[in-house]
């Protein structure tokens, strides 16, 4: 089965432009995770949707991010305008909803650089 | 204070030898508790979970949770140069389910 796929995996820019990452979650997975990782903060939770529908987004720093996910297979996290401190790895898991515990599987992540 | 707290490392064995990684934690609410692995430039997988407190055994991996004095343990024994990597722990509360809370991770090297 294929795995949480992110793109791009690398993404370099210059501050003020707008920065859109991509996740495609596994197939019949019912939540969605956007982290971030620095070597300052460790790995955050920025936002999560369930079923397609955004449940807790206390985790995005700022108005310059959003979160989207149109359809169950698909979502995206937007900077604009991005800053030279956004530079980070940016991970999606996704999870699937059971009555046991469902471990969250993370993608490869997309790391950003703002120059 | 954070909600976690993993010591960086690094921590560097040589190869076989039984590995010691820790957590501690100050909310009494969480009741999940992980290990993460990550090789560098890949995502977090999952290793291990316990709910509440107790051991769990997994061929090398042993996960130890002891909510009395909000600590856990993962031991690795018999390591391998292939363990190298850094270890997360993670949490969760029954309250707040699916927000996992991450430790800053230990980074593992295991010299052949």
């Amino acid at each position: 089965d294929a795995g949480v796929i992110q793109s791009p995996r690398h993404e370099v820019t210059e501050m003020g432009q707008e920065v859109t990452l991509r996740c495609k979650p596994i197939s019949g997975h019912d939540y969605l995770f956007w982290y971030r990782q620095t070597m300052m903060r460790g790995l955050e939770l920025l936002i999560y949707f369930n079923n397609n529908v955004p449940i807790d987004d206390s985790g995005m720093p700022e108005d310059r991010f959003s979160a989207k996910m149109p359809n169950a297979s698909f979502s995206t996290l937007k900077i604009q305008p991005s800053e030279p401190r956004d530079s980070a790895v940016y991970f999606c898991a996704s999870s699937r909803q059971t009555d046991g515990y469902q471990p969250q599987h993370f993608g490869d992540g997309t790391r950003l650089s703002i120059l | 204070q954070k909600e976690v707290e993993q010591d960086p490392g690094p921590l560097s064995v040589p190869e076989g030898a039984i590995v010691s990684l820790n957590c501690t934690y100050s909310n009494s609410a969480f009741q999940y508790f992980m290990w993460y692995r990550q090789y560098s430039r890949k995502g977090p997988e999952l290793l291990m979970y316990t709910y509440s407190s107790g051991n769990k055994e997994d061929g090398r991996f042993t996960a130890q949770v002891d909510k009395s004095s909000k600590y856990i343990s993962l031991f690795i024994r018999d390591s391998q140069p292939s363990d190298s990597a850094t270890y997360l722990c993670a949490m969760e509360s029954m309250d707040s389910s699916y927000k996992l809370i991450f430790g800053s991770g230990t980074r593992l090297l295991v010299r052949p």
